[in-house]
């Protein structure tokens, strides 16, 4: 199985800041990986797909980067809706996995 | 509007089945790949299973053998039979339809995302 690591875990900021999240993936992906953010009881929502594609109607601070076993979801300007849980899944090869999540809080 | 909607959930003892619906709109399911994914109390996403269109099927380790993903004759529903069901099969589970699903003479069956996501339906597996 391949697995994805994501980090940090947990992330404290502000309104206004630029956040990063890294996801590293076992083996290679290519660019077949997405990124999810999930508020509080409620579903997943689709950010970014095929690393760097950004989704229809998710604002233009959303961007995605990277191929192959690291990418990266970069927050520009933390808007306070933000704060969030976001996971990455990669969508490569079965079984489908996805990262253990990182947590975005206000600092 | 499109969007999916997931009923069925309940409490049930170990070793009994349920079986999950997810009423699709906007959208026809017969012409999509679909997925199942669920989420334990307080735990992150684990992918289920998923149909392609022309209904072949692939299961996580943790639910083959167990669980059966499948879809009606008018392919508006989808559906999760879930037998010999454990306590750690507690979940909220999500059905969510793939995007941009496509078939490559290369590499195969190829999907980018889940796109459309249910509000989820609650499972609870205790005696």
């Amino acid at each position: 199985d391949i697995q994805l690591t994501q980090s940090p875990s947990l992330l404290s900021a502000s309104v206004g800041d630029r956040v990063t999240i890294t996801c590293r993936a076992s083996q290679g992906v290519s660019s077949y990986l997405a990124w999810y953010q999930q508020r509080p009881g409620k579903a997943p929502k689709l950010l970014i797909y095929g690393a760097s594609t950004v989704q229809s109607g998710v604002p233009s601070r959303f961007s995605g980067s990277g191929s192959g076993t690291e990418f990266t979801l970069t927050i520009t300007s933390l808007q306070p809706e933000d704060f969030a849980i976001y996971y990455c899944q990669q969508l490569n090869a079965y079984p489908l996995t996805f990262g253990g999540g990182t947590k975005v809080e206000i600092k | 509007e499109v969007q999916v909607v997931e009923s069925g959930g309940d409490l049930i003892q170990p070793g009994g089945s349920l079986r999950l619906s997810c009423a699709a709109s906007g959208f026809s399911i017969r012409s999509n790949y679909m997925s199942w994914v669920r989420q334990a109390p307080g735990k992150g996403l684990e992918w289920v299973a998923i149909i392609y269109s022309g209904g072949t099927t692939f299961y996580s380790e943790s639910v083959k053998g167990r669980f059966t993903i499948s879809r009606d004759n008018s392919k508006t529903t989808l559906f999760l039979q879930m037998n010999s069901l454990r306590a750690d099969d507690t979940a909220v589970y999500y059905c969510a339809r793939m995007s941009g699903a496509r078939y490559d003479d290369l590499r195969g069956h190829l999907y980018d995302a889940m796109d459309v996501w249910g509000q989820g339906t609650t499972v609870t597996v205790s005696s």
